[in-house]
Parts: structure tokens; sequence; C-alpha cells
């Protein structure tokens, strides 16, 4: 079935630094990408989204870029601060559906 | 605006029960809600999709028997997990696609159930 990849599973960065996790989808027709950042026990958060139209979108120190060709999509986070920690998940609309399918999702711990 | 809740938050039951979960879009109507569930340390996993007014579409290996789905207004859509059985313990979280907003889902607090 239509999947969607997401490397890596943790990551670890100094604080300051720059974080990148980076996700690969299966279905051509996925047009919409969202990114959530989920605290333990929380609901996921959605901290930026992409349409297939747009090839990059940042909102302050969060960035996302979609390669459709390749098809695939990346989170980057620049100046990386200790409350950046969580898990982070990609995800991709089935088709032309709603459906959402969701990465395996990546560990962020910022150090200090 | 866009706002879901979840009830209960959390809960505990003993095997063999019937656990019903109730989803809520607050201030807005959603013909379309999700239901997933997450394992520990795992990711979201869709279970069904569901429909206000008819029957709900179940993911492929998700007993349709065992979750019972529905959808009977625009507001509210409940998960009732039949013959509960510790294996079913999980976080199941439902979302509420708001029409217009381009796919968009927005998220219920989560559901803590524990079988035991």
């Amino acid at each position: 079935g239509e999947n969607v990849e997401q490397h890596p599973s943790t990551l670890s960065v100094q604080e300051g630094d720059s974080a990148v996790i980076k996700c690969t989808y299966s279905d051509s027709a996925s047009n919409y990408f969202p990114w959530y950042k989920q605290e333990l026990g929380k609901r996921p958060q959605l901290i930026i989204d992409i349409r297939s139209n747009v090839g990059e979108k940042k909102d302050q120190r969060i960035a996302v870029t979609l390669n459709k060709t390749a098809k695939h999509f990346s989170l980057h986070i620049t100046e990386t601060q200790p409350e950046d920690s969580a898990v982070y998940f990609c995800a991709a609309t089935l088709g032309g559906a709603q459906k959402l399918v969701f990465g395996q999702g990546t560990r962020l711990t910022i150090n200090p | 605006g866009a706002v879901v809740s979840q009830h209960p938050s959390w809960v505990i039951c003993k095997s063999g029960t019937s656990v019903k979960i109730e989803c809520r879009s607050l201030d807005f109507q959603a013909t379309t809600m999700f239901w997933y569930r997450q394992f520990p340390k795992q990711s979201l996993m869709l279970m069904a999709t569901s429909n206000e007014g008819s029957k709900a579409t179940y993911e492929q290996g998700v007993e349709k028997d065992k979750f019972l789905i529905n959808h009977a207004s625009l507001t509210l859509s409940t998960l009732t997990v039949t013959s509960a059985h510790p294996e079913d313990s999980s976080f199941y979280i439902c979302s509420a696609y708001l029409a217009g907003s381009y796919n968009e889902q927005f998220f219920g607090p989560g559901t803590r159930l524990t079988v035991l």
C-alpha cells in the first residue's frame, strides 16, 4: 500500500544548530504534506505544511521543502532550542483524498 | 477556532468490556472525522474514516465489528471498542476535517485506554 518513510528515527543536535528530517512518499497523487510535533501524551500539533504546488515554505525558524519529482519532503529547523525537543511526524495525503499517512516519527533531542 | 475535544481523556476497563470514546468538533461542523491508534513510541495509524450519516470506512486489518464507529451528527463521532482485551490498550486520537481548509485535520487530545 501507499506509505511514507521518515528518517532518521532519532536525532540529537546541539542547541543553536540546525536539524533536518526527511520523508519520502510513494503516492504520486499526494498533494498535501503536513509536519506535526508531538509531546508525550499529547495530540499532534501542526507546525508547518506544504501543498503540492509549492516547493518551499518558511515560518520563522521552521521551513519545509518539497521535491515532487523525487517524492520527498524535508523539515528544517534552524537555531534549535531545548523546547524543540519532541517527536516529529511527517504525513502525506493519500491521492486526492483527505486521509493522511504518517511517517514513523523522529525523536529530536536538543542538547543544551 | 477549529477545536476538537475527546472524552474521556483516559479510561481503564476490564478485559471483555466495551468502551466508548467521543470525539466532538466544538466550533465547526465536520462531515468527516478520522480515528487513529498510537501504540507507545510508534506512529499514528489510521483506523477508519467516519462520515456523517453513512457507514465508516475501515483501513485494512481493522475489525469493523470490534471497533464500532458512529457519526450521527456533524459535530460528534464515537468509537466503541467492543470486548476489549489488553492488546487494545493504546492511545486513540480522533481528528476532524474542516471543509475549505485544504486537507488540514484538527486533532483531539487523545484518549488513553488501558485494558486490564
